[in-house]
């Protein structure tokens, strides 16, 4: 299977621990992008990269957020200083061509994290 | 800005039901319209699309039809199972926007009883 794959499935931390989460897309999209996924919530949109360039960011993107895709395959997100309230699903999806009209993002399997 | 409402949930029904959730959808552009469903614990996966007015998407006995003059897309199943039973969200991808990324309902949580 060739599908979005995110490592690792599960996290728990402590508040004030920094955590990374990693991403592969499918293999022959150029575009990343990262999603969060609050109980009872549809996903939110945090961020997108085209190739290694990070497009756009969401205003939930906040400064203790960094998300990199140094050679426009895998992806890190990562949060530092956590905080309870980050606490949520984080998605990673993919998607082939730019712009074209109906093109599918297709979605992994999601990082659960957990803020003790 | 762009934005998807869906019927709130839980619905629940009898397996062989007929089932509808509504999707509204408000977009600036000619937006793409999908359906994912979220099995417990599971990513999301994409169920079906439609890219144009009138397109219909279908899949698994699935369907939901893009219409402009309702800007709606709801989605559709003649006789659900059990195995039906997830989250099902609405979302659009409005390509002429600046983003093109997917904005999604809060989505409906279906639970079918045998």
């Amino acid at each position: 299977d060739t599908g979005v794959s995110q490592d690792p499935r599960h996290k728990i931390t402590k508040r004030g621990q920094n955590v990374t989460f990693r991403c592969d897309p499918i293999s022959e999209h150029n575009r990343l992008y990262w999603y969060r996924q609050t109980l009872g919530q549809g996903p939110e949109f945090l961020t997108y990269f085209q190739n290694e360039a990070q497009l756009e960011k969401s205003r939930l993107l906040s400064d203790r957020f960094s998300a990199e895709r140094p050679k426009g395959s895998f992806s890190t997100l990562e949060i530092q200083r956590t905080e309870q309230g980050d606490s949520a699903m984080y998605l990673c999806a993919s998607s082939a061509a730019e712009g074209s009209s109906g093109n599918t993002i297709y979605f992994g399997e999601g990082s659960w994290l957990t803020v003790v | 800005g762009n934005s998807v409402t869906q019927m709130e949930g839980p619905v629940t029904l009898s397996e062989e039901a007929f089932l509808t959730i509504n999707c509204t959808y408000t977009a600036t552009g000619y937006p793409s319209l999908f359906w994912y469903v979220q099995y417990p614990g599971e990513g999301l996966q994409l169920l079906l699309k439609a890219t144009k007015a009138d397109d219909k998407g279908s899949n698994k006995g699935f369907e939901a039809t893009y219409r402009k003059e309702t800007t709606s897309f709801h989605l559709e199943k003649g006789s659900v199972q059990v195995s039906d039973s997830a989250v099902y969200f609405c979302a659009l991808n409005d390509y002429g926007g600046s983003q093109g990324n997917l904005i999604f309902g809060k989505g409906t949580k279906l639970s079918v009883k045998p």
